[in-house]
């Protein structure tokens, strides 16, 4: 079955510390791999993307994250944590037959402390 | 440009009754999306649409209806409202598939009593 795993619930660092979110997922070909971040009460924002070429992908806010085909993970870094960080972040994978289906993650909580 | 617009906020359904969730973009996005957030679970695809005029389901739309008049609005109906319905529901939308990200509206928390 097609999947996404998000094995940490919550993740916690100091501010000034790197970070890193991490995501593996099982699905077949080649997918399309992205990174949401949802702050309280507020809709999923659009963070970063895969799509193909360099495996180190640059996005908003600082964050980057790095593909590893044969690990099939996507982990979200990013190099000097802010508190303001601090909110839910999901990865996604979309097959890239064309489609529009995507599967999210469970999420997970960053927490940085000040 | 608002983006992804949904109403309303926060709602209280009794069981049995039932309502419309409203979504808007106004981007001339082709794709549009309802997904219901549970704790833990991650985004479901509840249903989806590809233009108007068409939708089709996603992998939980049982007890709930939707459709797609105009390339804008994409309202999403709850006949029947149960206890297992109690989520928050959002509306996406993107340009196509593929590589294409989604883009979100604020979300709709709903309690059913």
């Amino acid at each position: 079955a097609q999947s996404v795993a998000q094995p940490e619930d919550q993740v916690n660092v100091a501010e000034g510390n790197p970070l890193t979110v991490k995501c593996t997922y099982s699905v077949s070909g080649n997918p399309y791999l992205f990174w949401y971040v949802q702050y309280p009460n507020r809709g999923l924002q659009f963070l970063l993307k895969y799509i193909t070429g360099d495996n180190l992908v640059k996005g908003s806010y600082g964050f980057e994250a790095e593909f590893n085909k044969s690990q099939t993970s996507f982990h979200l870094k990013k190099p000097s944590a802010l508190v303001s960080d601090s909110a839910l972040y999901f990865c996604a994978v979309r097959l890239n037959t064309g489609g529009f289906k995507t599967i999210f993650g469970a999420g997970t909580r960053l927490f940085v402390k000040a | 440009n608002a983006g992804v617009t949904q109403t309303p906020k926060f709602r209280i359904l009794k069981i049995g009754q039932s309502m419309t969730l409203q979504c808007a973009q106004d981007m001339n996005h082709n794709y549009m999306y309802w997904y219901r957030q549970d704790p833990g679970m991650g985004l479901k695809l509840i249903y989806y649409s590809v233009g108007a005029g068409i939708t089709d389901k996603g992998e939980v739309p049982n007890g709930y209806n939707v459709s797609r008049s105009t390339t804008e609005d994409f309202p999403l109906r709850l006949e029947l409202a149960a206890p297992s319905q109690t989520s928050v529901y959002f509306c996406a939308s993107s340009p196509q598939g593929g590589g294409t990200e989604a883009f979100f509206g604020q979300g709709t928390r709903l309690t059913v009593v």
